[in-house]
């Protein structure tokens, strides 16, 4: 079974602070995806990564970077967490081709 | 514009009772379709996936079904339990899509009462 972890579980930060979500997957998959969710939206994806080094846009990337440092962690990151960013996040990993994606657990930030 | 829509928004059911869930979309090329369970603020745990043209599934006391030319695939809940109240999402791959693209829908809320 395909692990994908993701820490913290839970963060609470002000508006304007710097928050890093983390993601690790140990299945060697060259996917990993951020999404966020939100009441009355599907997830929806923020950036997206191939592999070591490499990045992609998503659909609603304003606000957001993200890092893939090395095969196993995806990084986002917000410099300027702004409220509207209070969302539940997502990271997923899938091997190349038209495997599934294999989601972590999630995590709620709050932004005051 | 929302490619995958899913009817009803909210329902709730007496325990015991059976229920049916609704999922609309107009992805094109479509790969596969996922039903996931999502506990209220919590991860989504994949039910059952449907890949071929006309498929039919069943994992317990789920069972779903895919029409793809209807683009068009139900979520049957039998016998319900208090502990089925959650969020379900139905979830379309995009064939065309080489980075394995995902549509979501919004999920029906069910709630199930005593």
């Amino acid at each position: 079974e395909a692990a994908v972890t993701q820490s913290p579980r839970n963060k609470v930060t002000v508006t304007g602070g710097n928050v890093t979500l983390s993601c690790r997957q140990t299945n060697s998959h060259n996917y990993m995806y951020w999404y966020r969710q939100d009441t009355g939206h599907g997830l929806r994806l923020i950036h997206y990564s191939y592999g070591a080094g490499n990045l992609q846009i998503g659909d609603v990337p304003d606000g957001y970077k993200a890092t893939r440092t090395t095969q196993e962690d995806f990084f986002l990151l917000l410099e300027l967490a702004s409220p509207s960013q209070t969302s539940l996040y997502f990271c997923a990993s899938r091997p190349t081709g038209m495997g599934e994606q294999y989601f972590g657990p999630g995590t709620r930030l709050t932004v005051l | 514009k929302t490619q995958v829509e899913q009817s009803p928004q909210s329902l709730v059911v007496r325990q015991g009772e059976n229920c049916v869930l609704q999922c609309n979309y107009s992805v094109t090329p479509d790969n596969h379709l996922r039903w996931f369970k999502q506990d209220t603020g919590k991860g989504l745990v994949s039910l059952t996936v449907l890949v071929d043209q006309k498929d039919k599934t069943s994992n317990g006391r789920y069972s779903a079904t895919l029409d793809k030319d209807a683009k068009h695939s139900t979520l049957h809940i039998t016998a319900t339990l208090l502990d089925d109240t959650a969020t379900y999402i139905c979830v379309v791959g995009d064939r065309g899509s080489a980075l394995g693209r995902l549509h979501f829908g919004a999920g029906t809320q069910l709630i199930v009462i005593p």
